[in-house]
């Protein structure tokens, strides 16, 4: 079965500082991956996704960015975080071949910039 | 633009009470709509895939319906357990990659 992991599970960090978040997916080959992030009461806001290594599409202009160095590794990072860089980080992902965009959630990820 | 808009934003009931929630979308041509329950500081679960309009998924006491412009997420005899934010998303023909999700629709199941 498949398995999707996210570290770390909170985070604190100060303004202008970097921020490097890390996804890996288990027991797939090739999936889709996505990174979204929610602010508190409100729905997903789709950052990033990815269909292989090195492809990276960006759905919102931000100082955040993506890299998937691997198959089943998916990196959300910052040089210098804003305040407004605070909220829930999401993962997902869902399998390539799927005609269906079924997606599957990691735990997430808690960032609190101060 | 896809849209995807979730009524109503919270739904308080009592342990027995069925209810409905509201999932309401426009999309230029739709190829799936899912729905997900999601618990309080966890990533969200995946519950349900609807194709075409007609179609019904049911799973414990959830069922879920599509119309070609709204899902409903029907809860019969709710418990404390079910409390969760319910999400809706569309999948479109057009960039299939990506859903769309919706704001969420916060449920509270009272004892």
């Amino acid at each position: 079965s498949q398995t999707i992991h996210q570290w770390p599970a909170t985070l604190v960090q100060p303004v202008g500082s970097p921020l490097s978040l890390e996804c890996t997916v288990e027991g797939t080959s090739n999936p889709n991956l996505y990174w979204y992030r929610q602010a508190a009461g409100r729905g997903l806001q789709l950052l990033f996704y990815s269909v292989g290594i090195g492809q990276i599409s960006s759905e919102v202009p931000q100082n955040l960015s993506a890299s998937r160095p691997q198959d089943r590794q998916f990196i959300l990072s910052s040089k210098k975080l804003l305040l407004s860089d605070s909220g829930f980080y999401l993962c997902a992902w869902s399998p390539a071949s799927g005609f269906y965009n079924e997606q599957f959630f990691g735990p997430g990820t808690r960032l609190t910039v101060l | 633009e896809d849209q995807v808009t979730q009524s109503p934003e919270a739904l308080r009931l009592q342990e027995g009470e069925s209810s409905s929630l509201n999932c309401s979308y426009t999309v230029s041509g739709l190829r799936g709509l899912f729905w997900y329950r999601q618990d309080p500081g966890k990533g969200p679960e995946f519950l349900f895939t609807l194709y075409s309009a007609g179609e019904e998924k049911e799973k414990e006491r959830l069922k879920a319906t599509l119309t070609k412009k709204e899902s409903f997420l029907h809860i019969t005899a709710p418990k404390p357990e079910d409390s969760a934010t319910y999400l809706c998303a569309v999948q479109a023909r057009q960039g299939a990659q990506k859903l769309v999700f919706g704001q969420g629709t916060r449920l509270t199941i009272n004892p």
